[in-house]
């Protein structure tokens, strides 16, 4: 059965450093998503993202935060200077249709942490 | 912006109970969907609704948009049913999702 990956698993880096969170979404999918979960608390949209341009993005998703799909296949999230703040956990989602009409699918998660 | 409650926060049944777990909306939406995330972080989608009812196995969900309300039962609940129970929103006006907290599980055998 098709799945949504993310790698890596468990990303630990330097307050202030740029991190690469990566996302390999289900091949016939259209939209992108990620959500960030800080521990202990809900989960929280971060971006949505079709027809390679942003269709949505939270107040969270900030000028530090910015996503690209480079190459068809992958899906990334940076975060350019990484506050303390950021260590979350991060997930990545794709649908095959418009959030009202399909269901999302979601990867196992990022967990990151700043030092 | 949508606030999404769900309740009860926690729940703890026997195995074989009847659980509902309820979801409140403060906005017209245009979409919700109820998602299972494991004990180990994993998220998996279980239903997306607009309107009615929807049954998969021993889950149902159902959607009242004219109260903004959303419930999900499980039928002869299993200790494998343990998880947190999440409601999320989809608002047209605002284009994003909102989250609920969460309804933590724990079916006792």
């Amino acid at each position: 059965e098709p799945e949504v990956t993310q790698t890596p698993s468990h990303q630990v880096t330097q307050m202030g450093q740029e991190v690469i969170l990566r996302c390999v979404p289900i091949s016939n999918h259209l939209y992108f998503y990620w959500y960030r979960q800080i521990l202990g608390q809900k989960v929280e949209f971060l971006v949505s993202f079709y027809n390679n341009e942003i269709s949505e993005k939270s107040e969270i998703f900030d000028d530090q935060f910015s996503v690209e799909r480079p190459d068809g296949s992958n899906f990334t999230l940076k975060i350019r200077s990484t506050k303390l703040e950021d260590s979350a956990m991060y997930f990545c989602a794709s649908s095959e249709d418009h959030p009202e009409a399909a269901e999302q699918f979601f990867g196992p998660g990022t967990r990151l942490t700043v030092l | 912006k949508n606030e999404v409650e769900q309740s009860p926060q926690n729940l703890t049944a026997q195995e074989g109970e009847f659980i509902t777990i309820n979801c409140s909306y403060s906005v017209g939406i245009s979409a919700l969907h109820w998602l299972q995330q494991h004990p180990g972080g994993g998220i998996v989608s279980l239903f997306m609704l607009s309107s009615g009812k929807k049954k998969h196995g021993r889950l149902i969900a159902t959607i009242n948009i004219q109260e903004k309300h959303s419930s999900l039962h499980i039928t002869a609940s299993h200790p494998r049913d343990s998880a947190v129970y999440i409601c999320a929103v989809y608002w047209r006006s605002g284009n994003q999702f909102y989250f609920g907290t969460g309804t933590s599980l724990t079916v006792i055998p």
